[in-house]
């Protein structure tokens, strides 16, 4: 298996609604990532997980609530979104500086 | 810290010529240096990756890139471009930001329009 899962692929969730995120990878990567896309832009980093600890976070409003139960899943956990935070949210995991990262094909999230 | 610049927002090439799409780099150390392609909507998927070694590097899908210290460049190029290229290219950089920690930097992005 070389490839990053996320689910679901479109989310669309009021501004009280709580929700996550799901990534998955079973290529046993001990890095794995969050990155927020808005469109026309690159990618930016939100949070990196490494070895199941957090280890970098952007700055990111505590909304947004990230979690790595294991090794292999990577959870974004939403509550209280503004519609600034609609996006495309992916995940990405490494096996380590020179094999580059593999992405997911992302979340559409739209927050009404 | 480092970043990567892509100068060229949108470039438009006729289906069969060549491509070139640049990127510059600045980075203190030896840069771990990456090309990324994106349709819409999608994720990105790796075309091909520079660590050390020969400065010429080959990935997928027909591409190449090369690695240029002096001119703290790797421009990507292709020979003869097809409809499906059409997509965004993002050049990255990657680096410790302490510890175990690697993270990338992304550029700006070109988008490929592909004209018949």
């Amino acid at each position: 298996d070389t490839e990053v899962t996320q689910t679901p692929k479109h989310l669309v969730m009021g501004m009280t609604n709580k929700k996550s995120l799901k990534c998955e990878q079973h290529m046993g990567h001990r890095a794995m990532y969050w990155y927020k896309q808005k469109a026309k832009k690159p990618p930016e980093l939100m949070f990196v997980y490494s070895y199941e600890k957090l280890s970098i976070n952007e700055s990111v409003p505590s909304r947004f609530s990230p979690e790595c139960p294991n090794s292999s899943l990577l959870n974004l956990h939403l509550h209280a979104l503004q519609p600034e935070d609609s996006a495309l949210y992916l995940c990405a995991s490494t096996a380590g500086y020179n094999y580059g990262y593999t992405f997911g094909s992302g979340t559409r999230l739209t927050v009404v | 810290a480092q970043s990567v610049t892509q100068p060229d927002i949108h470039i438009t090439v006729s289906e069969g010529a060549s491509l070139e799409l640049r990127c510059n780099y600045s980075y203190g150390a030896t840069p771990y240096l990456f090309w990324y392609v994106q349709s819409p909507g999608q994720g990105l998927q790796l075309l091909l990756k520079y660590f050390s070694g020969d400065t010429l590097v080959q990935g997928i899908k027909g591409f190449e890139a090369e690695f240029k210290r002096s001119q703290s460049s790797f421009n990507l190029r292709k020979p003869s471009v097809h409809w499906s290229d059409a997509a965004e290219y993002f050049c990255a950089v990657g680096a410790s930001s302490g510890g175990s920690n690697y993270k990338l930097t992304f550029g700006k992005g070109t988008l490929l329009t592909v004209n018949p």
